[in-house]
């Protein structure tokens, strides 16, 4: 079976400071991993992907995520945190076995403090 | 011209009752999704559809019955409404293959009483 678990409920960051916010994940076969934001009372947006290739993967607002396959990890980073980068951070994953179905974390809430 | 949009924003009703929520998009995406979002913001699927035919069925109440009249639209129906059911629910859609993005709603807030 699929999952996903992002250890932290919350990361606390200066803002200036780099920040990275943890997930692990279990798939059969290949990951499709998915990094996907929530700001307050809205829907989720999409950060980044990796399906195949670099393991350093580039997205949006400075974002970037390290596949790691070996820790089954894919933990989305940023060197400099701005104060609008606090919101809700999630990580999904998709696989062959899971067809259709992304399974996502709970969650980890970014706060950035000026 | 919002890429996926969602009807009502809010809804609040009492229990017992029976309502629905619309969902569009205009991405000319295949598969489209329901997710419920409970209040400590863990997200689980609960429907989705590729062309108009049910592909994910999660283990939902059926009380709740999605309907896709066609590929751009896919409502969600919910009979006698209980004080569980108060989440917000969000829409979503994608492309159909694994690789792609999946593209969320606004959602719409619902608080049974």
């Amino acid at each position: 079976a699929q999952s996903v678990a992002q250890p932290e409920d919350q990361v606390n960051v200066a803002e200036g400071n780099p920040l990275t916010v943890k997930c692990t994940y279990s798939v059969s076969g290949n990951p499709y991993l998915f990094w996907y934001v929530q700001y307050p009372n809205r829907g989720l947006q999409f950060l980044l992907k990796y399906i195949t290739g670099d393991n350093l993967v580039k997205g949006s607002y400075g974002f970037e995520a390290e596949f790691n396959k070996s820790q089954t990890s894919f933990h989305l980073k940023k060197p400099s945190a701005l104060v609008s980068d606090s919101a809700l951070y999630f990580c999904a994953v998709r696989g062959l076995g899971g067809g259709f179905k992304t399974i996502f974390g709970a969650g980890t809430r970014l706060f950035v403090k000026a | 011209d919002t890429a996926v949009s969602q009807t009502p924003k809010y809804l609040v009703t009492q229990m017992g009752n029976d309502k629905s929520i619309k969902c569009e998009q205009n991405l000319g995406h295949d598969t489209m999704y329901w997710y419920k979002q409970d209040s400590k913001k863990f997200l689980k699927i609960m429907f989705s559809y590729n062309n108009k035919e049910l592909i994910i069925n999660e283990t939902v109440p059926n009380r709740f019955s999605p309907k896709s009249p066609d590929k751009a639209h896919l409502n969600l129906h919910i009979n006698s409404l209980e004080l569980g059911d108060s989440a917000v629910y969000f829409c979503a859609s994608s492309q159909e293959g694994l690789a792609d993005v999946q593209y969320f709603g606004p959602g719409t807030r619902l608080l049974v009483l």
